[in-house]
């Protein structure tokens, strides 16, 4: 069974750009989380979906972020305008129905902004 | 404030040798604690999972322990492998808020021959 798919694997783009970083969830999971990775911060979570339904978005750096789940085997996070300091490593994972399940991780989409 | 922290940050092993990581945390209410492998340029993988009456649990080289009541977690890999040089993240969630991870650092282990 494939996992969780992210896409672009890799993003560099100038400053005040937008930025679109897309996320395939597991088969029948139903939860689905966006983080960021920097060498300082390690992982940082910033928003989670239950169902389609954003429940934590507390994480969320300010409003150029936004996510969203279309339906639910899909999810996007975008940035505008993108800054430098988004340059990071941005994760989406997905769990099943169990909420004590282990979160699957993709392998990530390095963003770097000039 | 709920914390995790890991140490030590970095470190080098040749193979074959043991190691043991170090996991402190500071969340309350307790809900269960997590090791995840990350790989360069790849996601975390879950390695172990512990709920608050566990002291031990293996997986394969990998032995993870719980001390709730020092609020202290420690990850054995014995026998090291050049494939287990990766970072390793401590990872420890809250009570009845399943989305609320706190998430350590990690340690980044180096296997050499």
């Amino acid at each position: 069974d494939a996992g969780v798919i992210q896409s672009p694997r890799h993003e560099v783009t100038e400053m005040g750009q937008e930025v679109t970083l897309r996320c395939k969830l597991i088969s029948g999971h139903n939860s689905l989380f966006w983080y960021r990775q920097t060498m300082m911060r390690g992982l940082e979570l910033l928003i989670y979906f239950n169902n389609n339904v954003p429940i934590d978005d507390s994480g969320m750096p300010e409003d150029r972020f936004s996510a969203k789940m279309p339906n639910a085997s899909f999810s996007t996070l975008k940035i505008q305008p993108s800054e430098p300091r988004d340059s990071a490593v941005y994760f989406c994972a997905s769990r099943g129905t169990a909420q004590t399940g282990p979160q699957h991780f993709g392998d990530g989409t390095r963003l770097s902004i000039l | 404030k709920n914390q995790v922290e890991q140490s030590p940050q970095s470190l080098i092993i040749l193979e074959g040798k043991n190691c043991t990581l170090q996991c402190n945390y500071t969340v309350s209410p307790f809900s269960n604690l997590r090791w995840y492998k990350q790989d360069t340029g790849r996601g975390p993988v879950s390695l172990t999972i512990m709920t608050f009456s566990e002291n031990t649990k293996s997986n394969g080289r990998y032995t993870a322990t719980l001390d709730a009541d020092t609020k202290q977690s420690s990850l054995h890999i014995t026998a090291s492998q050049l494939s287990d040089s990766a970072s390793y993240i401590c990872v420890v969630t809250h009570t009845g808020t399943a989305s609320k991870l706190t998430f350590g650092t990690g340690t980044r282990l180096q296997v050499t021959l």
